[in-house]
């Protein structure tokens, strides 16, 4: 069974820079047929696609974000990670981590999701 | 950018049947999933590639995909069922940029 697992700093100054990390276990990450994500939901909305990892280490993040995120991994340890750089009061969010299923992709399963709050 | 649109609100009485459902433009021609949150908890896949049900949930769930519509069924609501409700599909029309959509969510009550 797949399951995994968010953690980072709940709290980040304006400005600075976020920090995730998503631990996967049951699945290898250097395993070819997935891609691993990171999805965010501001409180109280709807959910918002970040970008993903491939196991070669190719990325795509999403045009919104893209000038601000860059996720990484670590096959040594089997997690990826979520940087987010200049952070608003407007990137308050549940960030989930999930693995993408299928060439056109379905999130499955998810992280229990991790709350951060930009506040000074 | 591809925009999915979902009902803000459903709302239907227990035994009956629920439709949800997301517009999109040529949306027939993608693959849909379909995910229930619960609050406090994550998004779990009720539905994917249109109308196949993952392990574990019940056939009371059903989906179609059609035209500029994807709907989602629940037969006989039950009170468990009552969970906010997301359609997501992949998209590569704008530029060939990549992207992971998610409609505005509906959420369903059970009266």
């Amino acid at each position: 069974q797949v399951q995994l697992q968010e953690s980072g700093p709940g709290l980040v100054k304006p400005s600075q820079t976020l920090s995730l990390t998503c631990s996967v276990s049951g699945d290898s990450i250097s395993n070819k047929g997935y891609y691993w994500s990171w999805i965010r939901q501001h409180p109280g909305k709807g959910l918002e696609w970040i970008g993903y990892i491939f196991y070669s280490g190719s990325t795509k993040y999403n045009p919104s974000l893209k000038s601000r995120v860059t996720i990484s991994q670590d096959t040594s340890k089997n997690h990826f990670s979520l940087r987010l750089t200049s952070v608003t009061a407007a990137d308050t969010a549940v960030y989930y981590c999930a693995r993408i299923v299928g060439p056109v992709g379905r999130f499955d399963p998810w992280g229990q999701g991790s709350l951060v709050t930009v506040s000074s | 950018s591809y925009v999915l649109t979902q009902a803000p609100s459903v709302s239907v009485a227990p035994g009956q049947t629920a439709t949800i459902t997301c517009g999109g433009n040529n949306i027939g021609n993608k693959n849909v999933h379909w995910y229930q949150q619960k609050p406090g908890q994550a998004p779990v896949v009720v539905v994917y590639d249109d109308s196949d049900r993952p392990s574990g949930i019940p056939e009371r769930f059903s989906g179609s995909n059609s035209g500029s519509m994807a709907t989602l069924t629940i037969s006989r609501v039950e009170a468990g069922d009552e969970a906010d409700y997301y359609c997501q599909v992949w998209d590569s029309s704008t530029d060939h940029v990549w992207v992971w959509v998610f409609g505005g969510g509906t959420k369903l009550t059970v009266l």
